[in-house]
């Protein structure tokens, strides 16, 4: 099975500040990886697929890079409605797995 | 709109069953794949299962292989995922998913089960 393995587990920041997400794969996922964004006691939402590709109707400070094993979430410019657990997930095979989430205060 | 709508929640003892439920509209379900995935409380995210559009292509997390069964009723469009011999850990809330990691994807509310004595 495909471990994915993000860091950091929590991060604290202030609006306006440019964050990083770091996701790793235990072996090459090519670009198949999606990002998700969780809102405290919500289902999650896409945000990012195929490792670069924006979700229509997310906001464009939101940015995913990366290729093989390793790949960043970034916000670009911190918002307050940000705050959120965010996750990524690899599906270049079964079982997909999901990172274990990094946390976003604000 | 679409709409995802999951029902059969509850609470269950251990060793025994529930069957979820999802109620899709608002697309083309008949040529989407769907997804369960559960998070237990305070923690994070777990595929739990996926069924291709035809319904021949089934894939379950090792973690409920044998004991869960994911189906899908194109003419009604739902898809169910029954669960037999519940433990303890399979308490979560389950959330039922189109096209997930695609364009377009979309969660439902979710679900709650719980695995208790």
């Amino acid at each position: 099975d495909i471990q994915v393995t993000q860091s950091p587990s929590t991060l604290s920041a202030y609006v306006g500040d440019r964050v990083t997400i770091t996701c790793r794969a235990s072996q090459s996922v090519s670009t198949w990886l999606a990002w998700y964004q969780q809102k405290s006691g919500k289902a999650p939402n896409l945000l990012i697929y195929q490792a670069s590709s924006l979700e229509s109707g997310v906001p464009s400070r939101f940015s995913g890079s990366g290729s093989g094993t390793e790949f960043t979430l970034t916000i670009s410019s911190l918002q307050p409605e940000d705050s959120a657990t965010y996750y990524c997930q690899q599906y270049e095979g079964y079982p997909l797995t999901f990172g274990g989430g990094t946390k976003v205060e604000i | 709109e679409v709409q995802l709508l999951e029902s059969g929640g509850g609470m269950v003892h251990p060793g025994g069953s529930l069957r979820l439920s999802c109620a899709a509209s608002g697309f083309t379900f008949p040529t989407t794949a769907m997804t369960w995935v559960r998070q237990a409380p305070g923690k994070g995210l777990e595929w739990v299962s996926v069924i291709g559009g035809s319904g021949v292509n089934r894939f379950y997390a090792d973690s409920v292989k044998g004991r869960f069964t994911i189906s899908r009723d194109n003419s009604k469009g739902t898809v169910h995922l029954q669960m037999d011999n519940l433990r303890a850990e399979d308490t979560a809330i389950y959330y039922c998913v189109k096209a997930l990691n695609k364009p377009g994807g979309q969660w439902g509310q979710g679900t709650l089960v719980t695995v208790s004595s």
